[in-house]
C-alpha cells in the first residue's frame, strides 16, 4: 500500500527567507507522480508543483522547487523568498501513473510566514 | 472558468442526524472525486465517479455514506445517520481526464456533536 508521510505538522519561516517542507513516501511502484498541494485558510486546494518519477530533473515553479530523491523515496518542497501569501496547509501527495487515479496524501504541514 | 464549488462550507449537526454535502464540478469534467480529511490525519480517497457511474468506491467507510451523481453533473454525499467520527473536512475534486488535472473545491467542514 502507498503511504505518504509528512513529519512536520507545523513550520514557520520569516518573510523573504527559505523554508523546506519534508515528505517521504512508500511504494513498490516504479512509475508514479508526486505532488505538492497548498490550501490557504478556507480556500480551495491548489496544485503547487508536480514531479514525474521517471524524470530525474527536479521540478521547479518560480519560487517553488522540489528535491526528489527516488531511491530514498523523499520529495521535499523548497519555498524561496517566502511571502505572506505562502501561509497555508501544504499536502504532499502520490498517485500511480497508469493504474488507478486516486491520490494518497500526507497529513499536511501548516506553514506560517512571519512578517 | 468557474471552479469546483462545494456547499455548505460548514455544517454542524447532532449525532444521529442526516447531512447532505453537495459538489458542483467544473462544467465538462466527467470525473468527480470525493476525499475526506479527519482532523490531524491524512486526506483519504472516498470514491470516484465517471459521469453518473461509480468507478471506484473502495474508500467509502461504511454504508452510512451514500454518494450520488445524477445526470453526471453535480454530486451529493449523504451521511445517515452521522456519527462523531464522521467529523472532518470533505473535499470534492473534478477532472476532465481520469489521470490528470484535478481541481479541488474548498471543502465542507462537517462537525458532528
Amino acid at each position: 500500500a502507498q503511504t505518504v508521510t509528512q513529519s512536520q505538522p507545523e513550520m514557520s519561516v520569516q518573510e523573504a527567507e527559505t523554508v523546506t517542507l519534508s515528505c517521504t513516501y512508500d511504494t513498490s511502484e516504479s512509475d508514479y507522480y508526486l505532488f505538492w498541494y497548498k490550501q490557504p485558510p478556507s480556500r480551495q486546494m491548489i496544485l503547487v508543483i508536480r514531479q514525474e518519477a521517471y524524470k530525474q530533473q527536479n521540478a521547479t515553479e518560480n519560487r517553488f522547487s522540489v528535491n526528489f530523491q527516488k531511491a530514498a523515496k523523499s520529495f521535499s518542497l523548497k519555498i524561496s523568498d517566502s511571502q505572506l501569501g505562502d501561509a497555508a496547509m501544504y499536502f504532499c501527495a502520490y498517485r500511480r501513473r497508469n493504474t488507478g487515479n486516486q491520490f494518497y496524501f500526507g497529513t499536511g504541514t501548516s506553514l506560517t510566514v512571519i512578517p | 472558468e468557474a471552479g469546483v464549488t462545494q456547499f455548505p462550507s460548514h455544517s454542524v449537526i447532532e449525532k444521529g442526524q442526516t447531512v447532505t454535502l453537495r459538489c458542483d464540478p467544473i462544467s465538462g469534467h466527467d470525473n468527480l472525486y470525493w476525499y475526506r480529511r479527519v482532523m490531524g490525519k491524512e486526506i483519504k480517497f472516498l470514491l470516484h465517479f465517471v459521469k453518473e457511474s461509480k468507478q471506484d468506491e473502495s474508500g467509502m467507510p461504511n454504508n452510512r455514506f451514500l454518494a450520488e451523481r445524477t445526470g453526471g453533473t453535480y454530486s451529493t454525499l449523504k451521511v445517515q445517520p452521522a456519527e462523531l467520527e464522521d467529523s472532518g473536512v470533505y473535499f470534492c475534486a473534478s477532472s476532465q481526464q481520469p489521470f490528470y488535472g484535478y481541481t479541488f473545491g474548498s471543502g465542507t467542514r462537517l462537525t458532528v456533536v
